[in-house]
């Protein structure tokens, strides 16, 4: 059972582009969201988080748009550079308890000069 | 350390083999999960250790998949009878308490298993 579900699968974006990655969850027990950024022969890193009671949380160029009823949440990267070249994951977890992480499929970003 | 360590990073076994994967948390940090990461996809959770303890091990897929903590810090993730489809990333993440508001979780480099 595919509890976070990501799209899309791979995307590329021009240098100074808008990148955005899609998610959405089915556990409505869930109620805090990070997202991670993997580079290749890495572990995934935490980029920036969000609950559910917040619409939208901004750090930077990284920006997480929350959509609760919808159970429905995104993240837009403005101004891409090819820095930001990665892998990107969505994920849900529960606080309190251990707080194990439910993560996305994944999105392979390219930002091209 | 500075950060999570995890070794070998690179690990190839002929089918049916043992094997055994080591993961060093950050100094002090309560919680250690391990997650499994297929090629293309995500971490998908395998067991979580508070301290010593083995919480949860729901995510373990078979009865090969053994993991120990026994002094609270370092773990090792040991898998009997390797098969192909045990091929995949290995992750190790710590994380400084365990329960509250969510703790970050730092993720090692992980443990690429590859299973001939």
């Amino acid at each position: 059972q595919q509890q976070v579900k990501q799209s899309p699968q791979s995307l590329i974006v021009q240098k100074g582009g808008i990148s955005i990655i899609n998610c959405a969850y089915e556990n409505t027990a869930f109620d805090y969201f990070p997202w991670y950024q993997q580079f290749p022969g890495k572990g995934p890193a935490l980029l920036i988080a969000i609950r559910p009671d917040v619409s939208e949380k901004k750090e930077g160029r990284f920006t997480i748009s929350f959509n609760k009823s919808a159970k429905q949440f995104s993240l837009h990267i403005m101004d891409s550079q090819p820095g930001d070249s990665a892998t990107y994951f969505c994920a849900a977890t529960r606080s309190g308890g251990y707080q194990k992480v439910t993560f996305g499929t994944g999105t392979k970003l390219q930002v091209i000069p | 350390g500075a950060g999570v360590s995890q070794s070998p990073r690179y690990k190839v076994a002929k089918r049916g083999q043992d094997v055994a994967l080591r993961c060093d948390p950050i100094s002090g940090h309560v919680s250690l999960f391990w997650y499994q990461q297929a090629l293309g996809q995500g971490p998908e959770f395998l067991t979580y250790f508070q301290n010593e303890a083995q919480l949860d091990k729901s995510g373990l897929p078979s009865d090969r998949f053994f993991a120990e903590r026994p002094e609270g810090s370092v773990s090792t993730l040991k898998i009997q009878r390797t098969q192909q489809e045990d091929s995949a990333v290995y992750l190790c993440a710590s994380s400084l308490q365990a329960g509250g508001s969510y703790n970050e979780q730092f993720f090692g480099p992980g443990t690429r298993l590859t299973v001939l």
